[in-house]
């Protein structure tokens, strides 16, 4: 069982469509996460949901808009894509209830704009 | 606000040889220090980390890192190299957002270990 996985694995579409990622983890964790990883493999986060509730919006454009359905999931949906949103999604979780722990990353999505 | 260096772009060893990794890191409180692999096409990968403690770690695949809180360092090392650890190796610090515990990792920009035969 994959404790956090991304749907899908790779997206290519062209500039000025509308996606969306999804994540799940089943490890029972309160909070989830959203980095970005470019093509220079910098990783930077992008946003934090604690038990649905958004706590960290890393001055990301709001064509990206993340949607926690429940503490198990954490979508990612863009809008208006650009060629420079092209780079590997990681959705990642932890639990932090009983203080700061680890993250569990996801395997990533390519995303690919033409 | 907290960030990490890794010195090294790239690195090269042989089969059976030493392995070490540098990381500093920026941080104004007690750091949360992690070290993740990323082997090509996958998602990344926790070898260590560091809360509190014994500042001598180990992780898995016969890793270990050692917090030098005087030098800011978390150097990754291992042993012996196989050629199976050939991946990028990220090393992170994590902070807590607003007093709280919940957080983010900042990465460094990652060191690639090519491993000859």
């Amino acid at each position: 069982d994959t404790a956090v996985s991304q749907t899908p694995k790779y997206l290519v579409t062209q500039m000025g469509n509308d996606k969306s990622i999804k994540c799940e983890q089943n490890l029972g964790h309160d909070t989830m996460y959203w980095y970005k990883q470019d093509s220079k493999k910098f990783l930077k986060i992008m946003f934090s949901y604690n038990n649905k509730e958004l706590i960290i919006n890393e001055t990301v454009p709001n064509r990206f808009s993340p949607k926690s359905p429940d503490k198990a999931h954490l979508n990612l949906h863009i809008n208006s894509l650009e060629l420079g949103d092209s780079a590997v999604y990681f959705c990642a979780s932890s639990q932090v209830s009983g203080g700061f722990s680890e993250q569990f990353f996801g395997p990533g999505t390519r995303l690919t704009v033409l | 606000a907290q960030s990490v260096t890794q010195p090294d772009i790239h690195i090269t060893v042989s089969e059976g040889a030493s392995l070490e990794l540098r990381c500093n890191y920026s941080y104004g409180a007690t750091p949360y220090l992690f070290w993740y692999v990323q082997s090509p096409g996958q998602g990344l990968q926790l070898l260590l980390k560091y809360f509190s403690g014994d500042t001598l770690v180990q992780g898995i695949k016969g890793f270990e890192a050692e917090f030098k809180r005087s030098q800011s360092s978390f150097n990754l090392r291992k042993p012996s190299v196989h050629w199976s650890d050939a991946a990028e190796y990220f090393c992170a610090v994590g902070a807590r957002a607003g007093g709280t515990s919940y957080g983010k990792l900042t990465f460094g920009q990652g060191t690639i270990l090519t491993v000859h035969p």
